[in-house]
């Protein structure tokens, strides 16, 4: 069965603070893995990654992908308080099927 | 503007009762998905289409049913043997079918059994 498993499943931070968010995953078929930040309501597109080692970076957040290992990590640097959210990591497979993980809720203090 | 429309927002069920969510999209998308999420919680998969006239269950389809009539709507009807559906429901769409990036997701319906 597909599996998508994210740890830690909740965070309390402090502003400024640097975060990892873990995500594994045991998927037929991988096409792709994505992250997503979900706020209130739909999941916005952080980042998709499809090769292994490629470090994809917006802003404060970054991702990189390891196939070897099956998992991804999502780092954010000085946290905001902005940045509480819950953050979701995904995988597509080419059967067509997109599998999210639990999801990481991050909370930032002042 | 394109994208995925859902509606309602809010939606109230009585024990015992069928409902029907819906979700339109105008993207030209072939691929959709339905989700459930719980709070504080993840998405679930309930089914998926990737072309019209046909769809694959999810993780957790036992109590919902979906139809794919026309290539923009994919509703999803949460019937009386889905005994907990109190939940937040998303759909989404996808541009290739075969599950690359490229999703879009509506904005969700609530639906609270009362």
């Amino acid at each position: 069965e597909d599996k998508v498993v994210q740890s830690p499943l909740s965070l309390v931070v402090h502003e400024g603070d640097t975060v990892t968010l873990n995500c594994s995953y045991e998927v037929t078929n991988f096409r792709s893995l994505l992250w997503y930040k979900q706020e209130k309501k739909a999941p916005t597109f952080l980042f998709m990654l499809t090769s292994s080692g490629i470090e994809k970076k917006s802003g404060r957040l970054s991702s990189i992908l390891d196939k070897k290992e099956l998992s991804s990590i999502l780092n954010i640097t000085a946290t905001q308080t902005g940045d509480s959210a819950i953050y979701l990591c995904a995988v597509a497979s080419n059967t067509g099927k997109l599998i999210f993980g639990q999801g990481t809720t991050l909370q930032v203090k002042p | 503007d394109g994208g995925i429309t859902q509606s309602p927002k809010y939606l109230f069920r009585k024990e015992g009762q069928n409902v029907t969510l819906s979700c339109e999209q105008n993207l030209n998308h072939d691929a959709m998905y339905w989700y459930r999420q719980d709070p504080g919680q993840g998405l679930r998969l309930i089914y998926y289409s990737q072309i019209v006239n046909d769809f694959q269950k999810g993780d957790i389809a036992e109590g919902y049913s979906v139809s794919r009539e026309k290539k923009e709507s994919f509703p999803l009807t949460v019937t009386s043997a889905q005994k907990n559906p109190t939940a937040f429901y998303l759909c989404a769409s996808s541009d290739d079918g075969q599950g690359a990036g490229g999703y879009t997701f509506g904005s969700g319906t609530r639906l609270t059994v009362v």
